[in-house]
């Protein structure tokens, strides 16, 4: 089955500066990609996604890329502010179910210091 | 337009109790996931749930562990005579159909068995 490896498990950024987050995934026939941030004491929310069919999202301050060579697909947070400091884990979708059933990665904390 | 809805929000239940976690899907959401979130771990995939019908239960322990969507009222997930390892957060999402992208989580139960 899919497994979904990320790196760093954290990461102390002051604020302004970028932030990269990195996953790894195991089944190259994987299709679907999203990003969640939670928030202590909240459920993830949804912040970005990316599907096989492109190489590279962006809105707003957040981006995510994505190389299927190298099955692995990063999140790009520019010009960091306190408020993105939270708990942010990846997923692929595990395929061969006809759902989304997504397999996470085991988050990064990140901490934006003023 | 109200989000997933999960109660209660906080559970506590001594060992051996049953413990019953609820979730309200979105408006015109027919399909349910539950996840569980261990202390400082991703989210793992429990049940997929449509109507009245249990889709994927892969995820869910063998034993103590049982789930539902009755057609009228929430999504139940039950965990009998609970055990200090039962301890977590749990969290489900809703979709209005299978294929669906991106769908986002609710707040979720954070059961503790004392």
């Amino acid at each position: 089955g899919e497994n979904v490896e990320q790196h760093p498990s954290t990461l102390s950024v002051q604020e302004g500066d970028s932030a990269v987050i990195k996953c790894t995934y195991s089944d190259s026939a994987s299709n679907y990609f999203p990003w969640y941030k939670q928030e202590l004491g909240k459920g993830p929310q949804l912040i970005i996604d990316i599907r096989s069919n492109v190489g590279e999202k962006k809105d707003q301050r957040i981006a995510v890329t994505l190389n299927k060579t190298a099955k692995h697909f990063s999140l790009h947070i520019t010009e960091t502010q306190p408020e993105d400091s939270a708990v942010y884990f990846c997923a692929a979708r595990a395929l061969g179910t006809g759902f989304q059933k997504l397999v996470f990665g085991t988050g990064t904390r990140l901490l934006v210091s003023p | 337009n109200a989000g997933v809805m999960q109660n209660p929000r906080h559970l506590v239940r001594r060992r051996g109790q049953e413990a019953r976690l609820r979730c309200s899907p979105m408006k015109g959401h027919s399909h349910v996931y539950w996840y569980r979130q261990l202390p400082e771990e991703g989210l793992k995939f429990m049940v997929y749930l449509q109507k009245e019908n249990i889709i994927d239960e892969s995820g869910m322990p063998k034993e103590r562990f049982s789930a539902e969507f009755p057609k009228e009222g929430p999504s139940i997930l039950r965990i009998q005579q609970v055990v200090r390892g039962d301890s977590a957060a749990y969290f489900c999402a809703s979709s209005p159909d299978r294929r669906f992208y991106g769908y986002t989580f609710g707040s979720g139960t954070r059961l503790t068995v004392v």
